[in-house]
């Protein structure tokens, strides 16, 4: 959807670098997410915010850590890259709904890492 | 937690046969949606079920929620080689503190050959 857009679309690093993956939206929604998808294993929840001063782990947190800039951005990062954090990295974002439903997921176009 | 499993893993089928996916979850779940990701794309909604037994339709694709709110599945009438892609099936827990999150299965990777 080209109202959630990610930066950059690919990288390659090495082991040990810092790497940040940038989110943006112009959807005016309040939440956001980030997901990792890996062959077989779907999509899974690193992090979610549900507003500016609102961060939740999600899953499969280790190793990342994210910052809500705005209602609009979102940043993933990586504070030291390993390889087995090599995988499509998507942002996502919903709006907000009464407690207790959850309004669909609107999902940027990917960023895929690679770290060696 | 709460887990959702999705079968087959992988689906080959011809052109014009038809194809199911189901999903399951370990909990109940408040809704369920559908996803649908292209090769090389991102996933892209396509359709929410809220009631329990509901069954809704799109064109050539019919989705359907448990009685118990704990399955579905989506079936694809007649494929065509546009139905290519991974299907994936998401919910959040109901009630609790899961509100705004959805969990994923790992989804359907379908292929169709003309």
């Amino acid at each position: 959807d080209a109202d959630v857009t990610q930066t950059p679309r690919n990288r390659i690093t090495k082991t040990g670098k810092r790497i940040m993956l940038e989110c943006s939206q112009t959807k005016g929604h309040d939440r956001m997410y980030w997901y990792r998808q890996d062959p077989g294993l779907g999509l899974r929840l690193i992090y979610y915010s549900f507003d500016v001063k609102d961060i939740n782990k999600g899953e499969i947190s280790d190793g990342y850590s994210v910052s809500r800039q705005a209602q609009a951005k979102f940043s993933l990062s990586l504070e030291s890259a390993i390889p087995n954090q090599t995988a499509l990295y998507f942002c996502a974002t919903s709006a907000r709904r009464l407690r207790d439903t959850t309004d669909t997921q609107y999902f940027g176009p990917g960023t895929r890492l690679t770290v060696l | 937690g709460q887990q959702v499993m999705q079968i087959p893993q992988y689906q080959h089928v011809q052109e014009g046969e038809d194809f199911t996916t189901y999903c399951n979850s370990s909990t109940t779940l408040s809704n369920i949606q559908w996803y649908k990701q292209r090769p090389g794309g991102h996933p892209v909604f396509l359709i929410q079920l809220v009631k329990s037994g509901e069954v809704k339709k799109q064109k050539r694709l019919t989705f359907q929620f448990g009685e118990a709110k704990k399955n579905s599945s989506l079936h694809i009438t007649a494929t065509q080689t546009t139905d290519v892609g991974t299907y994936f099936c998401a919910g959040p827990r109901a009630g609790g503190t899961s509100y705004g999150k959805l969990t994923f299965g790992q989804g359907t990777i379908l292929t169709v050959h003309p």
